[in-house]
């Protein structure tokens, strides 16, 4: 199974900041047909996860453009350029490539 | 609008088994994979599995191989998963999910 290790775990962040998010992957992450499936998912307290980003670095339909995604092969990352009150939650990274999908342990965004 | 709206929350006794329902629309059911989600109190996310309604291609995460059934209905655009030999370990939130849609979540509590 492909491991997704994700830095930091935990991220406190002042409001109109920037946080970043790391992901790595066991293994390369770029499918046969030459697509990387690398998600970022967000989820807020109390609800289920959202997509944020796609396939490294695409924009899910109504994502704020202060969110983007950026990395290959086995290394990523997610930021935020200027972190809001509504980002805090936990994010995920999870990898869709080979099944099992599997995700990274999450990394919980907090407000200082 | 895509919309996937699982059934209501259960209780159920150890070695009991739960089936949780996921009800789709606005999209062509038959056009993604249903992939059914674990999460813990407090913890992370883990995937169970997947049904292809195109083909029913299933695909299970080892962890759960044995006791999870996973099914699609094209006639109801609905699939299912069915956990079954229910443990207090089970108690968890189980979302359903396309490539890009989550469920709103399930809670399964095992309890004596």
């Amino acid at each position: 199974d492909i491991v997704m290790t994700q830095t930091p775990l935990s991220s406190p962040v002042t409001l109109g900041q920037p946080a970043s998010i790391s992901c790595r992957s066991s293994q390369s992450l770029v499918h046969s047909n030459g697509n990387t499936y690398l998600s970022w998912l967000q989820q807020r307290p109390g609800q289920p996860p959202r997509l944020l980003i796609y396939e490294i670095s695409n924009r899910f339909s109504g994502v704020p453009d202060r969110f983007s995604g950026s990395g290959a092969g086995t290394d990523f990352t997610l930021k935020i350029s200027r972190v809001e009150a509504e980002d805090v939650g936990v994010y995920y990274c999870m990898q869709g490539t080979q099944d099992p999908r599997t995700f990274g342990q999450g990394t919980k965004l907090e407000i200082k | 609008e895509v919309q996937l709206v699982q059934s209501g929350a259960e209780v159920k006794k150890p070695g009991a088994t739960v089936k949780i329902s996921c009800k789709v629309s606005g999209y062509t059911f038959n056009d993604y994979y249903i992939h059914w989600v674990q999460q813990a109190p407090g913890k992370g996310l883990e995937w169970m599995g997947l049904v292809d309604p195109e083909d029913d291609e299933i695909i299970y995460a080892e962890k759960f191989q044995g006791r999870v059934t996973i099914t699609a209905d094209t006639s109801t655009d609905t699939a299912y998963m069915e956990l079954s030999s229910l443990r207090s370990e089970d108690t968890a939130m189980y979302y359903c999910a396309t490539k890009d849609y989550w469920g709103q979540g399930t809670l399964v509590t095992v309890s004596s």
